[in-house]
Formats: structure tokens, C-alpha cells, sequence
């Protein structure tokens, strides 16, 4: 199975500071099929990023996603109060699907 | 609204069962595959079973090969998942999910989540 592993495991940061997440993969990911989620306390995740890139429906654009291969990013322009969460990166190509173990990003 | 709602979770002893239903509205649920996913308390995600959007396809986890079963029901806007020999690791929320596309694709619609919790 593809192993995700996430970095750094949290991210002090303050409002309005970038953020810069990174998601490393064991081995490639087929077609960069490879999405981002976000995770609030007591609530379900949210799609944020899928293929690699591409935003979700309603999702801001100061959330970006790039990379290809084995190396993933997930960067946030300007943090807002509300981004304050849990990232977890998933890839979907290749089966059994795994996600990663996860970064918080708390406040400074 | 675009919505999935799970039921069916509790408390049970080990080496019981239970079975958990997901009910879709809003979308045309057979159009597309479905996922469980679980998540132990304070832990991370984990992809317990999926199925296509014809039951034609269908996928677990290792950990829970042999012991759960997914199904659907397209004609009732529902997902399944029947869990046999339920141990203590299996403690967790559930969560139904949608796939983003028609094909392969990752999960842009999650319910709330029923919760599992397996102990003596």
C-alpha cells in the first residue's frame, strides 16, 4: 500500500501568515490522483484539493495545491481564523486508498 | 441539499455484530460509488470499504476483510455496511462517503459520522 506521510505534524502559525503543508508518498501516485481534506473538531472532513490541484467546489482560493510524482503540497495563502484545523492529504489512485496521518495547524 | 446520514452505531461486546446504514439524498445516488471510512477516537482516517455505483466492484481494507460486508440499494438511496466479529480495534466513527465523480475519483460529500464503540 501507498504510505502518506505528512509533514510537519503541527504548524504554529499566526492570522495572515502562510502556511505550507507537505505530504510525501512511499511511491508514485497514479495520475496525481492525490486530494487534500480539511477537519474541524466534532466535525466531517471537507474536501479541499483533488487532483493534486484542482479546488473543490466553494473552496477559497487561497488554498493551493501542487505537486506530482511522490512529493505534494498543500499551501495557504494568508491564514484565517476559520482555517485553524486538521489537513489531512489522501490519495485514490491506487487501491487500498490511504490517507496520511495528518497536520494541524493551531494558532500561534 | 446535497446529504448522507448514517444510523446504526452503538455500543456492543466483542465478537458481536451490528449493521450500519447510510441513507443519500439530494444527488442521484446511483450514479456514483461509495465509501466507509473510519476513525478511531483522536486518530486519523481510514478507507474500510468502498463499492461501485453497480455493486459490480468492491473493496476492503485488510483489517477488515472476511468480516465486513458492503452493500447498497440504489433503489432506496442506501449504503450498508455489515459488521461480523466486531473486536475493540474497530472502535470508531463511521462515516459514508461519496465519490467526487462518476469513475475514480476521491470523497466530496461525508455524512456526520455513527458512532462504533466495541468493549466488554
Amino acid at each position: 500500500e501507498i504510505v502518506l506521510t505528512q509533514s510537519p505534524g503541527t504548524l504554529s502559525l499566526s492570522p495572515g501568515e502562510r502556511a505550507t503543508l507537505s505530504c510525501r508518498a512511499s511511491q508514485s501516485v497514479s495520475n496525481s490522483y492525490l486530494a487534500w481534506f480539511q477537519q474541524k473538531p466534532g466535525q466531517a472532513p471537507r474536501l479541499l484539493i483533488y487532483g493534486a490541484s484542482s479546488r473543490a467546489t466553494g473552496i477559497p482560493d487561497r488554498f493551493s495545491g501542487s505537486g506530482s510524482g511522490t512529493d505534494f503540497t498543500l499551501t495557504i495563502s494568508r491564514l484565517e481564523p476559520e482555517d485553524f484545523a486538521v489537513y489531512y492529504c489522501h490519495q485514490y489512485g491506487t487501491s487500498p486508498r490511504t490517507f496520511g496521518q495528518g497536520t494541524k495547524v493551531e494558532i500561534k | 441539499e446535497v446529504q448522507l446520514v448514517e444510523s446504526g452505531g452503538g455500543l456492543v461486546q466483542p465478537g458481536t455484530s451490528l449493521r450500519l446504514s447510510c441513507t443519500a439524498s439530494g444527488f442521484t445516488f446511483g450514479d456514483y460509488s461509495m465509501y466507509w471510512v473510519r476513525q478511531a477516537p483522536g486518530k486519523g482516517l481510514e478507507c474500510v470499504s468502498g463499492i461501485s455505483w453497480n455493486s459490480g466492484s468492491i473493496v476492503y481494507a485488510d483489517s477488515v476483510k472476511g468480516r465486513f460486508t458492503i452493500s447498497r440499494d440504489n433503489a432506496k438511496n442506501s449504503l450498508y455496511l455489515q459488521m461480523n466479529s466486531l473486536r475493540p480495534g474497530d472502535t470508531a466513527l463511521y462515516y459514508c462517503a461519496k465519490v467526487h465523480v462518476r469513475g475514480l475519483g476521491t470523497f466530496d460529500i461525508w455524512g456526520q459520522g455513527t458512532m462504533v464503540t466495541v468493549s466488554s
